[in-house]
């Protein structure tokens, strides 16, 4: 089932840090790849996707990078803040079946 | 813009019983989905919706999962009988419209326990 391999499981970061969590997939039919963040008894919310004909894409303090031949995306969360404590998801889903696969979640903890 | 609603919140029962899970999605989404999220995995979509017809359930135990969405709107989501790996968070998640450019947007979930 799993085709997203997501790391590291935990991290713990000092309020205005960069936070840092990786992604892998080997579907190469995949076009579309969100991340996800998720507060506990809270649904997952869209944080912010891409699309694979871009490297990078920016909104605010998160960022997500992507390189395409080695199939792996990265989201990083600039000047971390305690409200980002959450668990965080990538994600990715091809165009022909809408069915998204999710990676196993990174509980991110950022300390005052 | 009212969100997705679920319920129960939480549900205890015993193995062999039977339960149900109802969602009403954000209104005027035409994609409904059901998603199981287990304990510290990220979720697995189980069923999906367009209107009232399924456009993917290859991932639903059909042996013992059943879905329904009822005149294109609410849905409910039934197990029936329950076994102790399905212990999971249930989610409904619904979107504008099928494919990429529609978001999903997630519900708060339904935490199941089987004892």
């Amino acid at each position: 089932q799993q085709q997203v391999k997501q790391s590291p499981q935990s991290l713990i970061v000092q309020k205005g840090g960069i936070s840092i969590i990786n992604c892998a997939y080997e579907n190469t039919a995949f076009d579309y790849f969100p991340w996800y963040q998720q507060f506990p008894g809270k649904g997952p919310a869209l944080l912010i996707a891409i699309r694979p004909d871009v490297s990078e894409k920016k909104e605010g303090r998160f960022t997500i990078s992507f390189n395409k031949s080695a199939k792996q995306f990265s989201l990083h969360i600039m000047d971390s803040q305690p409200g980002d404590s959450a668990t965080y998801f990538c994600a990715a889903t091809s165009s022909d079946n809408n069915d998204m696969r999710f990676g196993a979640g990174t509980r991110l903890t950022v300390k005052p | 813009e009212a969100g997705v609603a679920q319920s129960p919140r939480y549900k205890i029962i015993e193995k062999r019983q039977s339960v149900a899970f109802w969602c009403n999605p954000i209104s005027g989404h035409a994609t409904l989905y059901w998603y199981q999220q287990i304990l510290g995995q990220g979720p697995k979509l189980l069923i999906q919706f367009q209107n009232n017809g399924v456009v993917d359930d290859s991932q639903l135990p059909k042996d013992r999962f059943s879905a329904e969405r009822l005149k294109g709107v609410d849905s409910t989501l039934k197990i029936q009988p329950a076994k102790l790996e399905d212990s999971a968070v249930y989610l409904c998640a619904s979107s504008l419209d099928w494919g990429q450019d529609s978001p999903l947007h997630f519900g708060n979930g339904t935490r199941l326990t089987v004892t």
